[in-house]
Formats: structure tokens, C-alpha cells, sequence
């Protein structure tokens, strides 16, 4: 099964920063990798999906880039509501695997 | 609106089963791929099992393959999870999500049904 790490597994922000999340698949899947956003006590919520098409709804202060092996989750200037767990997700083939996860909390 | 209700969470003892319902509305249910992902309390994200829209095909992860069945019913639009020989470490919030049709990503979620697994 592919291995997916992230990077890093926390970082304190404040509102206005740019924040950078990496994604690093053990073998090349493409551009299949979708961003996910999780608040405590919610289901998940897409935000990118085939790497860097943003997901309808979602601010285009998020960005997807990468393919292959190596992807980046970009916001560009951190909003209050922009505080949660995101996770990385291939869907290159079965099983699918989930990133462990990039904690983004108030400085 | 496009929604999914999942039902059947609870409390089981180790070993035992339980079935969990994945109601779904305001789409075409036979066409999207359906998946089912769990999460354990305080940890990430695992996915668990997903399943074709003509129901012919299913995958698992390693961790509940030979235990879990995943099915659906596409004629009363419901998902199920069929969960046999239950473990302490299946505990967790299990949701099911619906795949976009153009792309294997999640766009929809339901907001999750509690399975506990303890003597």
C-alpha cells in the first residue's frame, strides 16, 4: 500500500500568514491526491481535489500543487476560520491512505 | 440537497457485530462510488472501505478485510457497513462519504455515527 507522510504535524499561525503544508507519497500517484479540512467534532470537507482543482465553494485562498510524489497545500493569508486539521488523501488506486495529519493553531 | 445520515452506531462488546446504515439523498446514488472512513478518538483520518455504484466491486483496507462487508442497496439508496469480530481498536466515528463522479475524491460526507467496541 502507498505511504503518505506530511509535514509538519502542527504549526502555530496567526491571521494574515501564509501557510504551506507538504504531502509526500512513498510512490508516484499522479496528480491524485485531494486536501481535506477538519474541524473538531465534523466531518471532513474537500477542499482540493486532483492535486490543485479547487473544490466548488472553497476561498481561493487555498492552493493545491505537486504531482508524482511530492504536493503542497497552500493558504495564502490565514483566516480565523481557517484553524483545523487538514488531510492529505491518494486515490491513485486502492487502498487509499490518508496523510496523519497537519494540526494549524493560533500563534 | 445532497445529504448522507449515517445510523447503527453503539456500544459493542469485543467480538461481536454491528451493521451501520448509510442513508443517502439528492443524487443519483447508483452512479458514485461510495466509501466508508473512520476515525479513532483524538487520531486522524483512516480509510476503510469503498465500494463501485453498480455494487459489483469492493476494496478494504488490510486492517478489516476477511472482518468488514461493505454493501449497498441502490434501490432504497443506503450504504451499509457490515462489521463482524470487532476489536477494541475499531473504536472510533465512522462516517461515509460520496466520491465526486469525476474524480475519486470525497465531496460529500455524512457527520458520522460513534462505534465503540469494550467489555
Amino acid at each position: 500500500a502507498i505511504q503518505m507522510t506530511q509535514s509538519p504535524s502542527s504549526l502555530s499561525a496567526s491571521v494574515g500568514d501564509r501557510v504551506t503544508i507538504t504531502c509526500r507519497a512513498s510512490q508516484g500517484i499522479r496528480n491524485d491526491l485531494g486536501w481535506y479540512q477538519q474541524k473538531p467534532g465534523k466531518a471532513p470537507k474537500l477542499l482540493i481535489y486532483a492535486a490543485s482543482s479547487l473544490q466548488s465553494g472553497v476561498p481561493s485562498r487555498f492552493s493545491g500543487s505537486g504531482s508524482g510524489t511530492d504536493f503542497t497545500l497552500t493558504i495564502s493569508s490565514l483566516q480565523p476560520e481557517d484553524f483545523a486539521t487538514y488531510y492529505c488523501l491518494h486515490d491513485y488506486n486502492y487502498p487509499f491512505t490518508f496523510g496523519p495529519g497537519t494540526k494549524v493553531d493560533i500563534k | 440537497e445532497v445529504q448522507l445520515l449515517e445510523s447503527g452506531g453503539g456500544l459493542v462488546r469485543p467480538g461481536g457485530s454491528l451493521r451501520l446504515s448509510c442513508a443517502a439523498s439528492g443524487f443519483s446514488f447508483s452512479t458514485y462510488a461510495l466509501t466508508w472512513v473512520r476515525q479513532a478518538p483524538g487520531k486522524g483520518l483512516e480509510w476503510v472501505s469503498s465500494i463501485l455504484g453498480s455494487g459489483d466491486s469492493a476494496f478494504y483496507a488490510d486492517s478489516v478485510k476477511g472482518r468488514f462487508t461493505i454493501s449497498r442497496d441502490n434501490s432504497k439508496n443506503t450504504l451499509y457497513l457490515q462489521m463482524n469480530s470487532l476489536r477494541a481498536e475499531d473504536t472510533a466515528v465512522y462516517f461515509c462519504a460520496k466520491e465526486l463522479g469525476y474524480d475519486d475524491a470525497f465531496d460529500i460526507w455524512g457527520q458520522g455515527t460513534m462505534v465503540t467496541v469494550s467489555s
